[in-house]
């Protein structure tokens, strides 16, 4: 099974704060690395797909970076807002490319304190 | 919107009864996959299917069982439901490229 780890587990900002956590996966053979958004009582919304080292991706005041060869992405959010609360997973396939399964971390729950 | 609906959305069981949770897709994707979600655990794989009548077991499969007899509806069986298989579960649709779109879940309780 692959190892997707995610810090820190949770993490409470004031509002107007910016973050950011970490997603790291095994470097070798990496495929591609994902980014959810996780609302309480909701289900997953995919954020970013990302697969080239150094690519950055950024949506609105959510931004992400990804380093293939250490193995490690970061998630950032700037100025964050209560409507930022929720749990941030990352993801890698397993085995590469031909398996299309996800290995999820457990997650960073954020909570915005306004 | 990915079309993905989960049937029942919720359901209370007893223990040792038998359950099935529906996974229903409107995309004709080929890849459909079933994960429990705990507290502490994220989330977890329990089968996943990569085509009509093709499934396999995923990290969590003990105690579960799945069907797809066609291409949109993806069977989640519980055989004999015990305690500890209560949880929220999710259906996930996948493509090619990795990403996968998931459903609105449904919270199964044993009791």
């Amino acid at each position: 099974i692959l190892n997707v780890e995610q810090s820190p587990q949770s993490l409470h900002v004031q509002e107007g704060d910016s973050t950011n956590f970490t997603c790291s996966f095994p470097s070798s053979n990496f495929y591609a690395l994902h980014w959810y958004r996780w609302e309480t009582a909701k289900s997953p919304e995919a954020l970013f797909v990302m697969t080239l080292n150094g690519d950055e991706k950024k949506k609105g005041r959510i931004s992400a970076t990804l380093n293939t060869k250490e193995g490690y992405s970061y998630l950032y959010i700037k100025g964050s807002q209560p409507e930022d609360s929720a749990t941030y997973l990352c993801a890698s396939p397993g085995s590469g490319a031909g398996s299309y399964q996800l290995t999820f971390g457990k997650g960073t729950k954020l909570s915005v304190i306004p | 919107d990915a079309g993905i609906t989960q049937s029942p959305r919720h359901k209370v069981t007893e223990t040792g009864t038998p359950v099935t949770l529906r996974c229903h897709q409107t995309e004709n994707h080929r890849y459909m996959y079933w994960y429990r979600q705990d507290p502490g655990h994220g989330l977890r794989l329990i089968h996943y299917s990569y085509g009509v009548k093709d499934t396999d077991k995923g990290e969590v499969s003990d105690g579960y069982s799945v069907s797809r007899s066609k291409t949109e509806d993806f069977l989640l069986t519980l055989e004999s439901a015990t305690s500890s298989q209560t949880s929220v579960y999710f259906c996930a649709i996948g493509t090619t490229t990795y990403e996968q779109y998931f459903g609105p879940g449904t919270r199964l309780t044993v009791t």
